[in-house]
């Protein structure tokens, strides 16, 4: 299955900006989304299609993807922003989605 | 308003056929481009996608999965059912169904809306 790789921690104090990857083989060609996941809750999408954000979600969260590799980033994260960020995505033959491993984002 | 529910038994034996059923509202899956999809996380563990179903009935499965799944819709009682033979220990985990949005964008889509997920243990 088509693999997708993510760091396993962020770590940012709060006001800064945190930046979590995603690399995979098939980006240049494929949109990538991300996923929000808090401790005991269901995942909740906060990007889509590499750069859009659903409504309800804060302007603090913006995505990007240039070449292999696709960027969420949140600009002046909050203590609330701690939480497993998820990116998401297909291979090239777009059959099969598949998730990245995940990562775990620190405020602090 | 767009919900989804899961249900099932939250314990079955190994080697047991699990039967999950995906019940939502706020959308028909015979509307085109949606979808909807099952995913499931260990405890623990990181997302792992299952299985997704169209509104054309098109079927895609986890290749890890495949030979053990089954997805079925029944569009006039809103759901979908995920059928999963053979379980063992490993398939423990948390069982979410979501709606998938955006396959017209060439992707198979994005899960929007997530139902709250069902914790299901495989033990004897």
């Amino acid at each position: 299955s088509y693999e997708l790789t993510q760091p396993p921690s962020v770590s940012v104090s709060p006001g800064q900006t945190a930046r979590i990857t995603c690399s995979g083989d098939a980006l240049p060609r494929k949109f990538a989304h991300w996923y929000q996941q808090k401790s005991g809750q269901a995942p909740v999408l906060v990007i889509y299609e590499d750069s859009k954000r659903p409504s309800g979600i804060p302007e603090r969260f913006s995505g990007s993807s240039s070449g292999t590799l696709a960027t969420l980033s949140i600009s002046g994260a909050q203590v609330e922003d701690e939480a497993d960020y998820y990116c998401s995505s297909i291979g090239v033959s777009s059959y099969h989605m598949s998730f990245g491993g995940g990562t775990k984002l620190t405020v602090l | 308003q767009i919900t989804l529910k899961e249900s099932g038994p939250t314990q079955v034996q190994p080697t047991q056929t699990l039967t999950l059923t995906c019940t939502f509202s706020g959308f028909s899956l015979n509307t085109g481009g949606v979808g909807v999809g099952w995913i499931r996380q260990p405890p623990g563990k990181a997302l792992e996608w299952v299985a997704l179903i169209y509104w054309d009935d098109d079927k895609r499965y986890s290749p890890s999965l495949k030979s053990r799944l089954t997805i079925t819709k029944d569009t006039s009682k809103n759901q979908v059912v995920l059928t999963m033979t053979n379980m063992d220990p490993v398939d423990t985990g948390t069982y979410y169904c979501a709606h998938c949005w955006g396959v017209a964008s060439g992707t198979l889509g994005y899960f929007d809306y997530w139902g709250q997920g069902i914790l299901v243990t495989a033990s004897s």
